[in-house]
C-alpha cells in the first residue's frame, strides 16, 4: 500500500461535533501535511507538521504526529457544514515528491 | 497574488487522441507538480519539474510527459489516450526545493476520454 493512508475512508458526524482523521505512513519523513479538497476541486493546504514536532494548532485544527508509530491525526473541533470535504495527508521523505493518501471523506450533518 | 491557474477547465477527447494541459504557477515558485486523481480516489503523483528540468516522475507510462518553460509554466501531455485516463488532473506549485514543501494547487483540469 502507498505511503500516507488515511483512516477512516469516510466519516459522517453531526454539526458541532469533533472530527478525527488518522494517517499512517511507512517510511521516515521530513514533513507531514494535511490538505482539504472540496468536491472535485483543487486542494487547499491546511497545516504542515515537521518530523521533530509532536503537535500543532491552527484555528479549529489540531494535528499530532507520532513518528514512532508513523502516524498522524487531524482533529477538527466544533465542526461546521463548510467542513464537509475530503481530507488528505501528504508525506515527503525527500525533495523528490510528496505522496498523498487516498483521503477521508468527511460529511457534516446539519 | 494570483494563485495557480490551469487550463482548460474541462477537456473531452476520444480514445487515441492527445491531450495537452497547461499550468501557471504562483509567481516566485519554481517547482511544478502534476497529479492525477481518478474519480473517488486519491492523488497519484505524475511529474515534478523544477527550473525547467524533470526531477521525478511517478509510476505512469511514457505517454504521460510534460515540460516546464522558462517562465516556470508547465504543460502535461498525454498521448494515445485511453479510457482510464479520464480523471481530474491537478497542478501544484511550490517554492524551490530545500524550502518548505507546501504545495499550492490549481483548480484542476477534468479530462474525459470517450
Amino acid at each position: 500500500s502507498q505511503q500516507g493512508e488515511e483512516d477512516p475512508q469516510a466519516l459522517s458526524i453531526q454539526e458541532g461535533e469533533n472530527a478525527t482523521m488518522n494517517c499512517s505512513y511507512k517510511t521516515s519523513i521530513n514533513n507531514l501535511q494535511w490538505y482539504r479538497q472540496n468536491s472535485g476541486r483543487g486542494l487547499v493546504h491546511l497545516i504542515l507538521i515537521r518530523s521533530n514536532e509532536r503537535e500543532k494548532h491552527s484555528g479549529r485544527l489540531r494535528v499530532t504526529l507520532d513518528t514512532s508509530k508513523k502516524s498522524s491525526s487531524l482533529l477538527i473541533t466544533a465542526s461546521r457544514a463548510a467542513d464537509t470535504a475530503s481530507y488528505f495527508c501528504a508525506t515527503d521523505s525527500s525533495a523528490s515528491k510528496i505522496i498523498f493518501g487516498s483521503g477521508t471523506r468527511l460529511s457534516i450533518r446539519p | 497574488e494570483a494563485g495557480v491557474t490551469q487550463s482548460p477547465t474541462h477537456l473531452i477527447k476520444t480514445r487515441g487522441q492527445q491531450a495537452t494541459l497547461r499550468c501557471s504557477p504562483i509567481s516566485g515558485h519554481t517547482s511544478v507538480y502534476w497529479y492525477q486523481q481518478a474519480l473517488g480516489l486519491g492523488l497519484q503523483f505524475l511529474l515534478w519539474y523544477d527550473e525547467g528540468e524533470e526531477r521525478n516522475r511517478g509510476n505512469f507510462p511514457p505517454r504521460f510527459s510534460g515540460r516546464q518553460f522558462p517562465n516556470y509554466s508547465s504543460e502535461l501531455n498525454v498521448n494515445a489516450l485511453e479510457l482510464e485516463d479520464s480523471a481530474l488532473y491537478l497542478c501544484a506549485s511550490s517554492l524551490p526545493p530545500g524550502q518548505v514543501y507546501e504545495q499550492y494547487f490549481g483548480p484542476g483540469t477534468r479530462l474525459t476520454v470517450t
